[in-house]
């Protein structure tokens, strides 16, 4: 067990709608990373933020946007989904503010399937 | 696109025999990561090297590191079936927008341990 949390462990759902993804980091953790798996891209960086404050864009899309709480939780929100969105939704968490030179700890997906 | 590629992209292999990954990764780095992954699931940090280090060992895993080469090598000795996992190198990169780093991850190395 990473520690990391994330809910709902599957989504389907339609095209056109929204759907908000759940992470809850680890302990004592501050940034939270959210990465998007599919098999024809990869594993695909997608925002990390860091005590609430966006640190870093990977290759997120403008229906996607990203928000951590003061409770350092952080939401994925989709939206306009299309079938292309299928996908496993990871969330990581690290002590690591810039440089990443420390180990992320990842939650066990949201997988997401868009009909 | 990718920062770290892994070579190769499948490998098979008996119980008991050693597999070696590769990972080739394109900008300069402060430390390489290598992750595993049990099919669907999320992804487990194994051992991270610093740019200043050759080589590190934990367990019967053996990565080295050649900043010249820009290339990495991760050795699992004596390999079990329960190792049959996607391995992933990563590195941090710089995101899109803010210049800040990231964990970028290479498109991975299925192994097989056939027992």
């Amino acid at each position: 067990d990473s520690g990391v949390t994330q809910t709902p462990k599957h989504l389907i759902t339609a095209t056109g709608q929204r759907v908000t993804l759940r992470c809850s980091p680890r302990s004592g953790d501050l940034s939270v990373y959210w990465y998007q798996q599919s098999l024809d891209q990869g594993l695909q960086f997608l925002i990390h933020y860091y005590n609430g404050e966006e640190r870093a864009k990977g290759n997120i899309l403008e229906r996607f946007s990203a928000q951590q709480f003061p409770d350092l939780h952080s939401e994925l929100n989709l939206s306009s989904l299309e079938l292309g969105d299928s996908a496993l939704y990871f969330c990581a968490s690290s002590p690591s503010t810039t440089d990443m030179n420390t180990e992320a700890f990842f939650g066990q997906g949201t997988r997401l399937t868009v009909v | 696109s990718q920062q770290g590629e892994e070579d190769p992209q499948a490998l098979s292999i008996q119980e008991g025999e050693n597999a070696t990954m590769n990972c080739s990764y394109k900008t300069s780095i402060n430390n390489l990561q290598w992750y595993r992954q049990n099919s669907g699931r999320g992804l487990v940090h194994l051992i991270l090297i610093r740019s200043n280090e050759r080589e590190k060992h934990s367990g019967r895993l053996r990565v080295t590191l050649d900043t010249s080469k820009k290339s990495s090598s991760l050795l699992i000795t004596a390999s079990r079936a329960a190792d049959t996992a996607s391995y992933f190198c990563a590195t941090p990169q710089e995101g899109r927008d803010t210049g800040r780093r990231a964990l970028t991850f290479g498109s991975g190395t299925r192994l097989q341990v056939q027992p």
